[in-house]
Parts: C-alpha cells; structure tokens; sequence
C-alpha cells in the first residue's frame, strides 16, 4: 500500500509563472489536507478537500491559490503568478473516512521561486 | 490565533535519559491529539495518539499524556535515543473534524 505520493518533490518557478502541485492518497483515503511550511516555521493549514469537494479552504490566501481534488486523479494545489513569498514547503496529508484516525503525510513539494 | 502552541523551540537530552515535550491548546472542542515526528526534507510521520476519553496512552518507548482541565498534553520518550533527534509536532482536531491543528514544533536533540 502506496504512502502519500506529492510530486514534484522540488519546483522552481520564475517570479510570473505558474506552480502545480500534486498529491495522491493512500489508497482507500477520501480526505485531503495541504499544509505550508515556511522557514523556520510550523505547519500551516491551507485547505481540506474531499473528493469533488472543498469542506474548508479558510487557509488558502485569497488571491492566486486554489485546491482542487477530482474524482479521477490526485489533488492539485495551483499557485498562479508566484511570488518569492510563496517559496515554502508544501506537505499533502491524507485520511480515511473516520474521524479519530491519524492523517499521513507526502515527503512535500519544496517549491523555490526565483 | 494559534490554537495549538509548542512553548519550546528546541530540547536537548542526554542518551537514556526521559525527553519531555510540551504542547497547550486553547479550543475544547479538541477531543483527538497527535504527535508527529519530522526529519529535515521529509514529510512528518505520525508518532502516537490520543482520544479526549483517555489520559494515557503508551507505545513503546512513546507516552502521551492528555490532561483536559489544563488543555494540556505531553509526550515522554524514555529512553531517548540519538535516531529521536527530530522536530516534533503537536496537532489536534475537533468533533467537527475540518482540519488538524499544528503546534510550531519543538526540536529534540538526543545528545549521546
């Protein structure tokens, strides 16, 4: 049973341009959570997905990100016009329907924008 | 507003000896709580657990400690090893379940 595959695990992205961010479940998942981590900082909540669905995006900054997760296929985290701000780490987790269960982490998508 | 706090950055322990990590929470919706372990340029891992109904719960070296009226818990690793050095999360989530809540992490360093 595959983890939590995120790809790429590194992104560089000119200032301007445009950053995909992917994220397939443990099989048998049906919930999805993005956290961003900045340097030196924790985890960050920016969007929690079922499939078709986002149950709550009260993470996501307002303008240039959005999450989707369709269903057919992983979970897109899109940054549109990235900014030099926008350089973090960004981890996918996931989780099966039950609620007091545990949710399991992708190695991340280190994203550099230049 | 940080739901979740790790008062702690950084902890350093001899080899064999207890570590002790804290973590606070404000929301007492919180009624399920968990420990991650994070080693650099890897995703966290999930450590340990524990459901608002328990105060204890062990595995292995691993202990949690829950305590409700002080919104507070604990993970004690005893003995510590050098392979614990790592940063720790604390996270929550309520009944309502929309998301886990993270801690800033505290960084073990098991000195041997």
């Amino acid at each position: 049973n595959a983890g939590v595959m995120q790809n790429p695990r590194h992104l560089v992205r000119r200032r301007g341009q445009e950053a995909r961010l992917r994220c397939s479940p443990m099989k048998g998942h049906s919930h999805v959570y993005w956290y961003r981590q900045l340097p030196e900082e924790g985890l960050k909540f920016m969007v929690y997905l079922q499939k078709e669905n986002i149950i709550d995006e009260s993470g996501m900054p307002k303008e240039r990100f959005s999450a989707e997760f369709p269903k057919e296929g992983p979970s897109i985290l899109r940054i549109q016009q990235v900014v030099r701000g926008d350089s973090a780490a960004y981890f996918c987790a996931s989780s099966p329907l039950n609620m007091n269960t545990e949710a399991f982490f992708g190695q991340g998508t280190r994203l550099t924008v230049v | 507003d940080q739901q979740v706090k790790q008062n702690s950055p950084s902890l350093s322990v001899q080899e064999g000896r207890i570590s002790i990590l804290n973590c606070d929470y404000t929301n007492s919706m919180f009624d399920y709580f968990l420990w991650y372990k994070k080693y650099p340029a890897e995703g966290p891992t999930f450590l340990i657990s524990i459901s608002s109904i328990k105060d204890k719960n062990e595995d292995g070296r691993f202990t949690v400690f829950l305590n409700k009226s002080a919104k507070h818990l604990s993970l004690h690793i005893v003995p510590s090893q050098p392979g614990d050095s790592a940063v720790y999360f604390c996270a929550a989530r309520s009944n309502t379940g929309n998301q886990f809540y993270f801690g800033t992490g505290t960084s073990l360093t098991v000195i041997p």
